[in-house]
């Protein structure tokens, strides 16, 4: 099955600054990966989809300006959190896959951004 | 838009068998996913339906009637470690899931 890598596990950081956060597909080439993210006893909601070689496509609601989203190679996607606030605080999910089977889309770890 | 319901709770002791219903509406379905999620932890891969009828994998098995925009996902012989959220979420050709807002499933001794 697809392996996903996202990195950091999780960041503290102070109000103002941005975050970076990595999402590699380790063993398979992603044209597509997906940003999600779940706040304290909710369920996930799709952010954007990021687009190889292309502007990513964001969802209703989601500041394209705020989360920048670069997915420059078949196997790295980022996802920068800019001007962070206490309110971007989350839990934020990459996921990508080579496409609907029984492997499914696979999820890389997760990052647990506190903004302070 | 898209529209998820599945029950927000389910209890069930050790051993038995719980079954956790999803009915969705969507558009450019291509297919139901399950996921399980543990608290603080990313979500992970349990089952796929494309065409209608059962999928069976060991303890678990997800069913699905596209004409019925329903799905359920079956748990048997339940473990205490399969104390956890239940995400039913649709996709559409792209890889792009909606989620449902979870079942969490309370196994108890």
């Amino acid at each position: 099955g697809a392996v996903v890598s996202q990195h950091p596990s999780w960041v503290i950081c102070k109000s103002g600054t941005s975050v970076k956060i990595e999402c590699r597909s380790l063993d398979f080439q992603a044209t597509t990966m997906f940003w999600y993210r779940q706040f304290p006893k909710q369920s996930l909601m799709l952010m954007a989809t990021s687009n190889e070689g292309s502007k990513a496509t964001y969802e209703q609601g989601v500041e394209k300006d705020k989360f920048l989203i670069n997915h420059a190679s078949l196997t790295l996607s980022t996802l920068t959190v800019t001007s962070a606030h206490p309110e971007d605080s989350s839990f934020y999910i990459c996921s990508a896959g080579e496409g609907p089977s029984d492997y499914g889309y696979t999820f890389g770890s997760g990052t647990r951004l506190t903004v302070v | 838009g898209q529209n998820i319901d599945q029950p927000t709770e389910m209890t069930a002791t050790e051993g038995a068998i719980v079954q956790i219903n999803c009915t969705y509406q969507t558009s450019g379905f291509n297919g139901l996913f399950w996921y399980q999620q543990h608290a603080g932890e990313a979500p992970t891969f349990l089952s796929y339906n494309v065409l209608d009828g059962l999928e069976e994998k060991g303890r678990f098995s997800s069913f699905l009637s596209r004409s019925k925009g329903y799905s359920y996902l079956l748990l048997k012989e339940l473990q205490m470690k399969d104390s956890a959220s239940y995400l039913c979420a649709p996709g559409d050709s792209w890889g792009k899931l909606q989620f449902g807002a979870g079942t969490q499933v309370v196994v108890t001794p």
